[in-house]
């Protein structure tokens, strides 16, 4: 069966410091995999997806960046974080091509907590 | 582009009593429609998703849906809660085209009081 790994489960950083989370999928081949970010009291905003290797899909204008170095990892990093960074950060994966009406799988997500 | 709206942000609701979180959605193409259930801290489950015939849906934990080609509406319905229930709840559309986006409303927390 496919499962979804997201580590840290908690990370506190100071303003200005580097950021790296991961996210690995296990049990299926060339997923989809999907950045979102939930903020306290608002909903999933997407931040990136990935349809492959290398392929980087940016949706809004931020202090983040992602990378797709294996077919089933996925990293989403920060050169400095800024306060508003703070937030929980979910990663998924989606079947690619074929069946679009599947659903996303979520990891447990990491709380960010910027000071 | 297409986008979700989850009117309410907060249904309080007594336990055994029936709910309704609703959802609207916005698109200029046919979407796949789906609900998803977040307990505090952690990640989201799919509670049920619409693709295609019956506009009534089933998921778990006894929740049903039921999409509104011409409202453009896909609520969430529950004839009787439970404590247990009291979670955020998120609706989310995916286009039919080629993309590969799965966008998400601003969701709603169901607070079930005994």
């Amino acid at each position: 069966s496919q499962t979804i790994h997201q580590w840290p489960a908690t990370l506190v950083q100071p303003v200005g410091s580097p950021l790296s989370l991961e996210c690995t999928v296990e049990g299926t081949s060339n997923p989809n995999l999907y950045w979102y970010r939930q903020a306290a009291g608002r909903g999933l905003q997407l931040l990136f997806y990935s349809v492959g290797i290398g392929q980087i899909s940016s949706e809004v204008p931020q202090n983040l960046s992602a990378s797709r170095p294996q077919d089933r990892q996925f990293i989403l990093s920060s050169k400095k974080l800024l306060l508003s960074d703070s937030g929980f950060y979910l990663c998924a994966w989606s079947v690619l091509g074929g069946n679009l009406n599947t659903e996303a799988f979520f990891g447990q997500g990491t709380r960010l907590t910027v000071v | 582009a297409q986008s979700v709206t989850q009117l309410d942000s907060q249904v309080p609701v007594f336990e055994e009593a029936p709910v309704e979180l609703r959802c609207n959605y916005s698109s200029s193409v046919s979407v796949y429609l789906f609900w998803y259930v977040q307990y505090p801290n952690q990640g989201l489950q799919l509670l049920l998703k619409y693709l295609s015939g019956s506009t009534l849906v089933k998921g778990i934990n006894g929740f049903e849906a039921e999409f509104n080609k011409s409202q453009t509406s896909f609520h969430l319905r529950k004839p009787s809660v439970h404590i247990s229930d009291t979670a955020e709840y998120f609706c989310a559309v995916r286009r039919m085209d080629s993309s590969y986006k799965l966008i998400f409303g601003s969701g709603t927390r169901l607070l079930v009081r005994p």
